[in-house]
């Protein structure tokens, strides 16, 4: 079964900071990777998808790169701001056979606080 | 695109009562999903519906579990003689074709006292 682990747990920076959250899996043969974000309370929201034939996906200022062989994936954040506090979770899908591919496997989370 | 609805957005209930929740996926979506997430833990996979048809059960879904999609469009989860352990929040998905493009509600918070 896959794992996946994020580090760290929590963050905490001042606003303007650039920050890098880290997302790791045990079994590299991933379809693809997911980053997501969910607020206080509220269901996820997908900030990116990288495919297992990328290395990178930039969307404004998130950059997420990808690691197939050593299993790990980052998502960078340039110039934080206190409206990019939330949790950041990663997910990739499943690979079992005859399982639906929106059967997602999740980190839990790096609950982020960008301070003014 | 109104985006998925759930209902109730919390419940308080009394361990051994039984709860029903309800999701309104987007409505061109044909795939659902429900996923359930403990404090401090990322959501993990319960089941999945293509149109009505439940395609896929996790082994988390025990008999007290049950999901149903009658006409391929809402969908409903009730956990009979609830315990505490069933506290957590309760999330539905949609998507259409693509499995990847998951549209998450807000989720319903269970809380078993």
């Amino acid at each position: 079964k896959q794992e996946v682990t994020q580090i760290p747990a929590a963050l905490s920076v001042p606003e303007g900071e650039n920050l890098v959250l880290n997302c790791s899996f045990t079994d590299s043969a991933i379809y693809n990777l997911q980053w997501f974000r969910q607020d206080p309370g509220k269901g996820l929201t997908s900030l990116l998808l990288i495919q297992s034939s990328q290395r990178e996906q930039t969307s404004g200022r998130l950059n997420a790169s990808l690691d197939k062989s050593s299993g790990r994936s980052t998502l960078y954040i340039a110039a934080s701001q206190p409206g990019d506090s939330a949790t950041y979770l990663c997910a990739v899908p499943t690979r079992e056979l005859g399982s639906t591919l929106g059967r997602l496997y999740f980190g839990r989370g790096t609950q982020l606080t960008v301070w003014p | 695109d109104t985006g998925v609805s759930q209902n109730p957005r919390h419940k308080i209930t009394k361990r051994g009562q039984n709860v029903t929740f309800r999701c309104d996926p987007i409505s061109e979506h044909n795939r659902l999903y429900w996923y359930r997430q403990t404090l401090g833990q990322g959501p993990e996979f319960l089941t999945y519906f293509q149109n009505e048809a439940q395609l896929e059960k996790s082994r988390l879904l025990s008999d007290r579990f049950s999901a149903e999609r009658p006409k391929g469009s809402f969908s409903t989860l009730e956990i009979q003689r609830t315990e505490q352990g069933d506290s957590a929040m309760y999330l539905c998905a949609s998507s259409t074709r693509d499995p990847y493009s998951l549209h998450f509600g807000n989720g319903t918070r269970l809380t078993v006292t």
